[in-house]
């Protein structure tokens, strides 16, 4: 069964500080999808990014950058220059195609990440 | 463009009684699934509606029941409340119902039973 690690409970670093969260995954699929979400204080779950079990590329967006490496089942997300607008709980997630998506999403228990001024 | 809605915001219930949880899915979304949040924790998958039908279930138990409508709104109801049902509920949609969309959630619904 399919399975997300977020081994982080909860990161506190001072703004401007560079940040990464840990996500690591278990699935027996080939292929398969990754998600992380930002979840603020007022609850609702807002998406970053996807990436497919067949995309390694690292990807940058801004002040975010994610790495993927298959070899360590690792999915990771830092954020540059950290600002206070950034504390929220992070999930990592994971979707596989053997469900169809039926399945729904397998989430981590999330990262709580504070920002401090 | 109006995003994913969830009524009520808040509830409270007593152990034993019955509840019901809506859910409008982002406009042009088809598909909506269901999610329980405890305290501290991660969303935990509790079934998807697809073509006004449960496509499947995660691991809850039969008091946990769904409908989706013909204009792809939903509900989630959840019978012989626990206090263990306590939690956030969140409602997510997505265009197709693929492994790959991306899901939009909801504010979600506090749920607290005593």
């Amino acid at each position: 069964a399919q399975k997300v690690t977020q081994a982080q409970t909860e990161i506190s670093v001072v703004e401007k500080e560079d940040v990464t969260l840990d996500c690591v995954y278990e699935t027996r699929d080939t292929t398969y999808y990754l998600f992380w979400y930002k979840q603020p204080p007022s609850g609702e779950l807002v998406f970053l990014i996807r990436r497919n079990s067949f995309d390694e590329q690292n990807e940058i967006s801004g002040r975010y950058s994610w790495n993927f490496q298959k070899s360590t089942s690792s999915f990771n997300f830092t954020i540059t220059a950290s600002q206070v607008v950034d504390s929220a709980v992070y999930f990592c997630a994971l979707s596989e195609a053997s469900g169809g998506g039926a399945d729904g999403l397998t989430f981590g228990k999330g990262t709580h990440l504070i920002i401090q001024p | 463009d109006a995003g994913v809605t969830q009524s009520p915001t808040h509830l409270i219930k007593t152990r034993g009684q019955q509840v019901t949880l809506r859910c409008s899915p982002k406009s042009g979304h088809d598909t909506v699934s269901w999610y329980q949040q405890a305290l501290g924790q991660g969303p935990q998958f509790i079934f998807q509606y697809y073509e006004e039908e449960e496509r499947q279930r995660g691991n809850f138990p039969d008091r946990f029941s769904g409908h989706q409508f013909p204009n792809y709104s939903s509900e989630l109801n959840v019978n012989a409340l626990l206090l263990g049902d306590s939690a956030l509920y969140l409602c997510a949609s997505s265009l197709g119902d693929r492994e790959y969309n991306e899901q939009f959630f909801g504010p979600g619904t506090r749920l607290t039973v005593l």
